[in-house]
């Protein structure tokens, strides 16, 4: 049964500096991985996604890499800006499927000026 | 890029009533649209598998005859919460699969708001 963990569940960091989030998974047979960015009482918007064929896919000032055989994802954020702030989901397809997603619980980041 | 809405945003309804969430695809057709439930300060929790012109398939848990799910057309899935009590009070966000093969990117809607007093 897939499972799906971020850690830290929450980050406070001074504007500029570069930050790691990480995500596992316990089923490592996965299609691909998502990351999205939540703001407070707000919808889900996509921020990256790397298939299993991949091992990285980058986005601006974010990079997200893939390690299937460890499973692992780590979303790097290159000098956080306030506007950064937000929760920061991963999500996996569910264990044989390719399109239900499970979530982690999320990272809360808070950027301070 | 893909667009999805819902509406209503937000709702308010007493206990007992029923209430109609559409989530709409604006500029694909979506075969596969999913309804996901999100509870203050936790993740989304998949709820149902919406799939245009058939059943929708519902998670472990989800008592299918309290939260209805009609894929009508290719663009609009709706979920209709019968008998709301205030348990169900949540953040209701769908998302749409692009048709294609393989695991193809989700496109999330902006969520509804639902409170039942």
């Amino acid at each position: 049964k897939q499972e799906v963990t971020q850690i830290p569940a929450a980050l406070s960091v001074p504007e500029g500096e570069n930050l790691v989030l990480n995500c596992s998974f316990t089923d490592s047979a996965i299609y691909n991985l998502q990351w999205f960015r939540q703001d407070p009482g707000k919808g889900l918007t996509s921020l990256l996604l790397i298939q299993s064929s991949q091992r990285e896919q980058t986005s601006g000032r974010l990079n997200a890499s893939l390690d299937k055989s460890s499973g692992r994802s780590t979303l790097y954020i290159a000098a956080s800006q306030p506007g950064d702030s937000a929760t920061y989901l991963c999500a996996a397809p569910f264990s044989g499927g390719y399109n239900k997603l499970i979530f982690g619980a999320g990272t809360r980041l808070a950027v301070h000026p | 890029g893909a667009v999805v809405s819902q509406h209503p945003s937000w709702v308010i309804c007493k206990s007992g009533t029923s209430v109609k969430i559409e989530c709409r695809s604006l500029d694909f057709q979506a075969t596969t649209m999913f309804w996901y439930r999100q509870f203050p300060k936790q993740s989304l929790m998949l709820m149902a598998t919406s799939n245009e012109g058939s059943k929708a398939t519902y998670e472990q848990g989800v008592e299918k005859d309290k939260f209805l799910i009609n894929h009508a057309s290719l663009t609009l899935s709706t979920l209709t919460v019968t008998s709301a009590h205030p348990e169900d009070s949540s953040f209701y966000i769908c998302s749409a699969v692009k048709p294609g093969q393989g695991a193809r990117e989700q496109y999330f809607g902006p969520g509804t708001r639902l409170t039942v007093t």
